[in-house]
């Protein structure tokens, strides 16, 4: 079974550094990696979406990178802002055509920027 | 494009009582998804549809929990009868698949939060 993980639980810095996020899975065989954005009481926002044969997704100030072969997706978002502060949910889409809808999520990295 | 849509934000019941939870997916995709987020289980997968019809049902909880998509634009999770361990955030995503071997990205609705007193 596909197990997503996000660490750290929680990270805190300072405005204008970059921050890193990074999700770990323990299946190589996925078809692609959501990154998602979730606000106090809201949903979740879709960020960047990296198919399994591509290395690296980009907007703006975020990029995505992905190495199926050791489990990781990283997430960099350059020069924080308070305004980034949120929670970080990655999601692994399965390759098996039989789970196709089975979406594993991390339990996110929970971020606070300070001014 | 309006994005998900949910209904109601906020219901507050007693337990015993039927809850309906409604989700408009957006216009043109074709796979609904209803999801439950809670502290200490993280986002849980309940059901998923493709062109209406359900697909896989095995992350509803129990026979308390029943899911319907009538038609292309409207999909209902109803809880009948309710108990206190269902109180949750209640999420709807839609996405656009081409084909069965591909699933396009996830947009989700703001969810429904419920209450069981």
């Amino acid at each position: 079974k596909q197990e997503v993980t996000q660490i750290p639980a929680a990270l805190s810095v300072p405005e204008g550094e970059n921050l890193v996020l990074n999700c770990s899975f323990t299946d190589s065989a996925i078809y692609n990696l959501q990154w998602f954005r979730q606000d106090p009481g809201k949903g979740l926002t879709s960020l960047l979406l990296i198919q399994s044969s591509q290395r690296e997704q980009t907007s703006g100030r975020l990029n995505a990178s992905l190495d199926k072969s050791s489990g990781r997706s990283t997430l960099y978002i350059a020069a924080s802002q308070p305004g980034d502060s949120a929670t970080y949910l990655c999601a692994v889409r399965p390759w098996l055509s039989d789970s196709w809808g089975k979406f594993q999520f991390g339990a996110g990295t929970q971020v606070v920027v300070t001014p | 494009d309006a994005g998900v849509i949910q209904s109601p934000r906020h219901e507050v019941t007693e337990m015993g009582q039927e809850v309906t939870l409604r989700c408009k997916p957006i216009s043109g995709h074709n796979s609904l998804f209803w999801y439950r987020q809670t502290m200490m289980r993280g986002l849980e997968l309940l059901i998923y549809f493709n062109n209406n019809v359900p697909i896989d049902d095995s992350g509803m909880p129990e026979d308390r929990f029943s899911a319907k998509m009538p038609n292309a634009s409207f999909s209902t999770l109803k809880i009948q009868p309710s108990e206190p361990r269902d109180s949750a955030v209640y999420f709807c995503a839609s996405s656009l698949i081409r084909d069965r071997a591909y699933t396009g990205e996830l947009f989700f609705g703001e969810g429904s939060r419920l209450t069981v007193l």
